[in-house]
């Protein structure tokens, strides 16, 4: 198993700027989520997913969208980047969006700076 | 407002000797906490989690305790090694759903030879 992978690991854009970053986890994990970690601030939740075809607001959803069409994907998009939106992003997985906790499978993360 | 503290002091320690880390939250009513490790430049690895009617979870030199009373849980590696290098963060989650876990700005352990 890949795990959850993430592309790309690095990129540039300009403010203003729309990208898309990708996710996908090969474990048949129904929950899926988006978080961004700064510098002294921590991991926040930007969006989340329960399964296909359902998503929600996390923490800091602002000036981000999700969709899930497939239970395998969950891709992030910016759609005017900020200069604000520079960050690392962490995609995460678990067995179960309910029931039971179980623990978060992370992927490695893309590393996003805005000019 | 909700919060989670962690030491934000990184933790320097000789090889050998126990870490203890701790994470403090107020406002909070958790019903279980996880502890991660994350190196640089890499996602955050879980490590154990504890429910809120468990006392104390064990794994190998770890060891989390959990104190809904003091609002607190310490995390322990014994006989430290240098490979323990690392930061590690809690997280807490609402209720027994697997998502929407907060994360506290997490610690930076240093283990020395």
């Amino acid at each position: 198993n890949a795990g959850v992978t993430q592309t790309p690991k690095f990129q540039v854009l300009k403010t203003g700027q729309s990208m898309t970053l990708q996710c996908a986890q090969d474990m048949n994990h129904e929950y899926m989520s988006w978080y961004r970690q700064d510098p002294g601030m921590g991991l926040r939740l930007i969006h989340y997913s329960v399964g296909a075809g359902i998503t929600d607001q996390g923490e800091v959803p602002n000036g981000y969208n999700v969709s899930r069409s497939t239970t395998e994907d969950f891709p992030l998009r910016l759609l005017s980047a900020a200069p604000s939106q520079t960050s690392v992003y962490f995609c995460a997985s678990s067995a179960s969006g309910r029931g039971p906790p179980y623990e978060q499978y992370f992927g490695p993360g893309t590393r996003l700076t805005v000019t | 407002s909700q919060k989670i503290e962690q030491n934000s002091e990184a933790l320097n320690i000789q090889e050998g000797k126990t870490a203890t880390l701790t994470c403090n939250y107020t406002n909070y009513s958790p019903a279980y906490l996880q502890w991660y490790r994350q190196d640089p430049g890499r996602g955050p690895v879980f490590l154990l989690l504890i429910r809120e009617n468990e006392k104390e979870k064990r794994k190998e030199r770890l060891k989390v305790t959990f104190d809904t009373t003091l609002k607190q849980s310490l995390f322990h590696i014994t006989a430290s090694q240098p490979a323990d290098s690392a930061t590690y963060l809690c997280a807490l989650g609402y209720s027994n759903s697997g998502y929407a876990l907060n994360f506290g700005k997490g610690t930076s352990l240093l283990v020395t030879p």
